[in-house]
């Protein structure tokens, strides 16, 4: 079965740009959450989606906002970049039924200039 | 205080040895805790899971969960030099917590 994928894996924008990054769960899964990793604040949990709704969000502001299609697969969408939002932008995904279990893609690196 | 922590080390020891990895966790509400391992510059991958207070073993890796003291425990045998990764403590959930991961490097 093939694991969780993102696209793209790498991304040099500027400030004030904004980005969308996507994300393939595992077949099956239909819970995606998305977490920020950045040396200095680690891992950090920024929303989860399960059937098209959003139903955690963390401490991130609304510049971040996420999607879930019908297909189960997710896009976060980051507006008005700032410096401090260069980070490897990681989706995980999950069963229903065993959410605790999350299976993490590779991420996407994003890189604000 | 941080829901989740951990010694982000670095931790250096050698091929063979046996490796202890801890976090604690202030929240008693969760029952479940995670190890994941990560590689540079790849995403984390689940090692282990357990389920409230216990022991659980998967070959050479042992995960604990002691809740009365509030500490999670991941223990390797015969580390390996394929070993050398981040390891990361999380408490479960719909969004998972996790620690500031140990950095540990296994020399042969």
């Amino acid at each position: 079965k093939a694991g969780v994928t993102q696209t793209p894996r790498y991304l040099i924008k500027t400030r004030g740009q904004q980005v969308t990054l996507s994300c393939s769960p595992i077949s099956g899964h239909r819970s995606v959450s998305w977490y920020q990793q950045t040396p200095g604040q680690g891992l950090q949990f920024l929303f989860e989606y399960f059937s098209e709704t959003q139903r955690n969000k963390g401490n991130f502001p609304g510049r971040f906002s996420g999607r879930q299609f019908s297909n189960s697969r997710s896009e976060m969408n980051v507006s008005t970049l700032e410096l401090g939002d260069s980070a490897l932008y990681l989706c995980a995904s999950s069963l229903v039924e065993v959410q605790e279990t999350q299976y993490f893609g590779p991420g996407t690196r994003l890189l604000v200039l | 205080q941080k829901e989740v922590e951990q010694d982000p080390g670095p931790l250096s020891v050698p091929e063979g040895a046996i490796v202890s990895l801890n976090c604690t966790y202030s929240n008693s509400a969760f029952q479940y805790f995670m190890w994941y391992r990560q590689y540079s510059r790849k995403g984390p991958e689940l090692l282990m899971y357990t389920y409230s207070s216990g022991n659980k073993e998967d070959g050479r890796f042992t995960a604990q969960v002691d809740k009365s003291s509030k500490y999670i425990s991941l223990f390797i045998r015969d580390s390996q030099p394929s070993d050398s990764a981040t390891y990361l403590c999380a408490r479960g959930a719909q969004k998972l917590v996790f620690g500031q991961g140990t950095r540990l490097t296994i020399n042969p």
